[in-house]
């Protein structure tokens, strides 16, 4: 079955980096694209990044251009997402998800991960 | 970006209702559209895709309709297990939004 594990998350002061993984099993992950969607305490989702299938093709949300970047490693089967520059607005639990196969435009998320927390505070 | 509005924001029904969610875009997106359910501390479950395509192992009870800029999500004979929080979420574009959510809670 398809399952999706995210880790990485902590507490981490503004102004520095983190790293957050998502290990992908139970499905070709390299035939499918992968997304990054965020939950703030208390509030709604918010997509945040894209990697298509090849990891050829990136897009970000606004409130992170310029600061994250998603990448993914077919041989390890595994999504990440850098993290720098963190703010406070930044504070959410990360959720990785999976896409559309292939090329396929447009993209819902039929799958998720467990989310992992991420905390930014002084 | 393309704004997802859903309403209510909360709804209270009682057991063996019929409840109706609606989601409208800011701008058409033909039947680009998603619902979720996410229970309290868990991950969203996709429920629909394409306006109204159920996902395979989700309850009949959830149907989805609309297209253009107006949505619904109906949930026929409300079942315990469906007391949660739905979101809508547009795909016709990149930056992929999503409805503020809708609480469902027991009456």
């Amino acid at each position: 079955q398809v399952q999706l594990v995210e880790s990485g998350g902590g507490v981490v002061q503004p102004g520095r980096s983190l790293r957050l993984s998502c290990a992908a099993s139970g499905f070709t992950f390299s035939s499918y694209a992968m997304h990054w969607v965020r939950q703030a305490p208390d509030k709604g989702l918010e997509w945040v990044a894209l990697s298509s299938y090849d990891g050829s093709n990136k897009d970000y949300a606004d409130s992170v251009k310029g600061r994250f970047t998603i990448s993914r490693d077919k041989s390890k089967n595994t999504l990440y997402l850098q993290m720098n520059s963190l703010r406070e607005e930044d504070t959410a639990v990360y959720y990785c998800a999976r896409g559309r196969a292939g090329s396929s435009p447009g993209h819902y998320f039929d799958y998720w991960g467990q989310g992992t927390l991420v905390t930014v505070s002084s | 970006d393309i704004q997802m509005t859903q309403s209510p924001s909360s709804l209270s029904a009682s057991e063996g209702d019929r409840v109706t969610i609606t989601c409208r875009a800011s701008q058409s997106i033909s039947n680009w559209l998603a619902w979720y359910q996410q229970k309290p501390g868990k991950a969203p479950n996709l429920l629909i895709y394409k306006a109204s395509s159920l996902k395979s192992g989700v309850s009949s009870r959830f149907s989805g309709s609309g297209s253009g800029t107006e949505f619904t999500l109906t949930i026929s004979s409300l079942q315990p297990d469906d007391f949660a929080t739905y979101y809508c979420q547009q795909y016709n574009s990149y930056s992929y939004t999503f409805g503020q959510g809708t609480k469902l809670e027991i009456k």
